[in-house]
């Protein structure tokens, strides 16, 4: 049974598009995360949120709008897609109990074309 | 601004080999520190992690990790790689105030050859 879920594993679109990611995780954490992974495989904070809350809100383009429905799940929305969009995000949670240790999703890989 | 360096980008051992990996933060105060290791298609996983106490830790798969403060370093050592250790591999920390966010180095990919 997956601990964090990501959908789709896998999204190739045209630049000018909107797509979504989803996510979700069964572990009961209250804190939830989007990563975003460079072709260089650098690792960087987009979003987190606490209990449904926006805390972490990096210099982010605002064609991203993050969007958690309840706290297992916080799903993220890119508007009018860029080629630089293009990397792996990831999806990850935690528990504020639990400082700093983070579950990730398998990623979803994302290509603008 | 918080950072996390990882000095080798690229590692090439033979099995049975010794590793060592560098990583040293930016950062003035207490830090929670992890390392992340991702197999290819994979997602990250965390291999150890440190909070407080003895400052050498041990993760899984037989990875160790020393945290010297002095240094502002927590370098993550194995004394004999598999083939199976192939893989890219994170730093990170987090500040141990308010609500947590990692802050990750850039890697460092290891391939171990048979």
């Amino acid at each position: 049974d997956t601990a964090v879920s990501q959908t789709p594993k896998y999204l190739v679109t045209q630049m000018g598009n909107d797509k979504s990611i989803k996510c979700e995780q069964n572990l009961g954490h209250d804190t939830m995360y989007w990563y975003k992974q460079d072709s260089k495989k650098f690792l960087k904070i987009m979003f987190s949120y606490n209990n449904k809350e926006l805390i972490i809100n990096e210099t982010v383009p605002n064609r991203f709008s993050p969007k958690s429905p309840d706290k297992a799940h916080l799903n993220l929305h890119i508007n009018s897609l860029e080629l630089g969009d293009s990397a792996v995000y990831f999806c990850a949670s935690s528990s504020t109990s639990k400082t700093g240790e983070l579950f990730f999703g398998e990623g979803s890989r994302l290509t603008v074309l | 601004a918080q950072s996390v360096s990882q000095h080798n980008h690229h590692v090439i051992l033979s099995e049975a080999a010794s590793l060592e990996l560098g990583c040293n933060y930016s950062y003035g105060g207490t830090v929670n520190l992890f390392w992340y290791v991702q197999y290819p298609g994979q997602h990250l996983q965390l291999l150890l992690k440190y909070f407080s106490g003895d400052p050498l830790v041990k993760g899984i798969k037989g990875f160790e990790a020393e945290f010297i403060k002095s240094k502002f370093s927590f370098n993550l050592r194995k004394p004999s790689v598999q083939w199976s250790d192939t893989a890219e591999y994170f730093c990170a920390f987090s500040m141990n105030t308010g609500f947590q966010k990692l802050v990750f180095g850039t890697g460092t990919r290891l391939l171990v050859s048979p």
